[in-house]
């Protein structure tokens, strides 16, 4: 079974840039999560999907961030204009949803760099 | 890849040992957590978890125990490999946060051939 997928893996732009980032969960997951990981810490939750719901989106920055998953399938998160402090590790991870406890397991990532 | 982690904390041992590797968590409501290993250029990878009812579980090579008295958590790796080597993070997970998982600290596991 293939296991959540994202793109691109890197991404190098200059600032005020925009930047996109696709993921694509484990089939038959409804509970989608961005996460943001900076070098050396743990992940840290930028926005959670149920189905095509965002039901957690409080940590997202949104004067700059956005993020979408229209038929609760795949998601884009969105950086526009990116800041140097944007860059980081962008994780997708998804979950089957609908009870306790949900394991959530994770994508590659996407390594961004700003310029 | 590059490396995840360069100024984390640093467990070294020998192949074959066994590792421990522990983990502090924050939240006294907590009642589900997960251990993940996160290898270089890569997403965290699910190990083992444990709910608040137990206090041990084990799984292929690794144990994870959960101490709530002192909110403490380990993981044990039996006859650790070099396949072993990575940064391992703990995972916390509440009700009243949302069942949103909050990440400690990792620490980086060296494994010496």
């Amino acid at each position: 079974e293939a296991g959540v997928v994202q793109s691109p893996r890197y991404k190098i732009i200059e600032k005020k840039q925009p930047v996109a980032f696709w993921c694509n969960p484990i089939s038959g997951h409804n509970t989608l999560y961005w996460y943001l990981q900076n070098l050396g810490q743990g992940p840290e939750l930028l926005i959670r999907y149920e189905n095509e719901e965002a039901v957690d989106d409080s940590q997202l920055p949104k004067d700059r961030f956005s993020a979408e998953r229209l038929k609760g399938v795949d998601s884009t998160l969105k950086i526009q204009p990116a800041e140097l402090g944007d860059s980081a590790v962008y994780l997708c991870a998804s979950s089957l949803g609908g009870g306790t406890p949900d394991t959530q397991y994770f994508g590659p990532g996407t390594r961004l760099t700003v310029l | 890849g590059e490396s995840v982690g360069l100024h984390l904390p640093t467990l070294s041992v020998q192949e074959g040992d066994n590792s421990i590797i522990n983990c502090a968590y924050s939240n006294s409501a907590s009642d589900y957590f997960i251990w993940y290993k996160q290898e270089s250029g890569k997403g965290p990878q699910f190990i083992i978890d444990i709910r608040s009812n137990m206090d041990k579980r084990q799984g292929q090579r690794v144990t994870v125990l959960l101490n709530k008295t002192v909110k403490h958590l380990s993981l044990q790796i039996a006859a650790t490999q070099p396949g072993d080597s990575a940064v391992y993070f703990c995972a916390e997970n509440s009700m009243d946060s949302s069942y949103k998982l909050i990440f400690g600290s990792g620490t980086r596991l060296l494994v010496r051939p």
